[in-house]
């Protein structure tokens, strides 16, 4: 059964910094890429970054760029998001999602979700 | 980035209904598209990709249509269990995924 159970949410300051996790199991997990999608209260889904399954390769939405690093460690099947500079607007639920398809390079459709872990920015 | 729109926001519907969400766009995506279910307090369910691919598992109550700009989701019989919100999202490229804003689904 493919599990990804998500860890690291909390309560940070403004301009702080927090990292959370996502720990994978049920699958190969260096075979598939993975993404990360936010939720802030009330709202719909915003896609926030996305990686490789090699990590070779990773993206970034506008609004975290340069905020925001995605890694993952294979040998410990866990998925990464540290994020920095942190900001009243980035309070959300954040999700990890597993890619569908077994490759290098994401297809996007994100097949199984974890459970989420809140992130609330405030002073 | 490519935009997506959905309509309705809201949907009122009562049991056994037949239930059309409309998704659209702001370029040709051709058939990059999936549909996602979201129950209060949940994660998000993929529910259908490539426009009408059903995902495994899911009931075939649900369809999919569409290509190029404008796709639609069915729910050919409302169950109570589907009140929830359904989300489409846009996968043309992997480094820019975007969703709709959703669509909400209740009962009258």
């Amino acid at each position: 059964e493919v599990q990804l159970l998500q860890s690291g949410g909390g309560l940070v300051k403004p301009g702080g910094s927090l990292t959370i996790s996502c720990a994978a199991s049920g699958f190969t997990f260096s075979s598939y890429a993975m993404t990360w999608v936010r939720q802030a209260p009330g709202k719909g889904l915003e896609w926030v970054s996305g990686m490789s399954r090699s990590g070779g390769s990773t993206y970034y939405a506008d609004s975290v760029k340069g905020r925001f690093t995605i890694s993952r460690d294979n040998s410990k099947n866990t998925l990464f998001l540290q994020m920095n500079s942190l900001r009243a607007e980035d309070t959300a639920i954040y999700y990890c999602a597993k890619d569908q398809l077994w490759a290098e390079a994401g297809t996007g459709v994100l097949e199984y979700w974890g459970q989420g872990t809140l992130v609330t920015v405030s002073s | 980035d490519i935009q997506m729109t959905q309509s309705p926001s809201t949907l009122s519907v009562s049991v056994g209904d037949r239930v059309t969400i409309t998704c659209r766009a702001s370029q040709n995506i051709g058939t990059w598209l999936a549909w996602y279910q979201q129950k209060p307090g949940k994660a998000p369910k993929l529910l259908i990709y490539k426009a009408s691919s059903l995902e495994s598992g899911v009931p075939s109550s649900f369809s999919g249509s569409g290509s190029g700009t404008e796709f639609t989701l069915t729910i050919s019989s409302l169950q109570p269990d589907d009140v929830a919100t359904y989300y489409c999202q846009q996968y043309n490229s992997y480094s820019r995924l975007t969703f709709g804003g959703g669509t909400k689904v209740e009962m009258k």
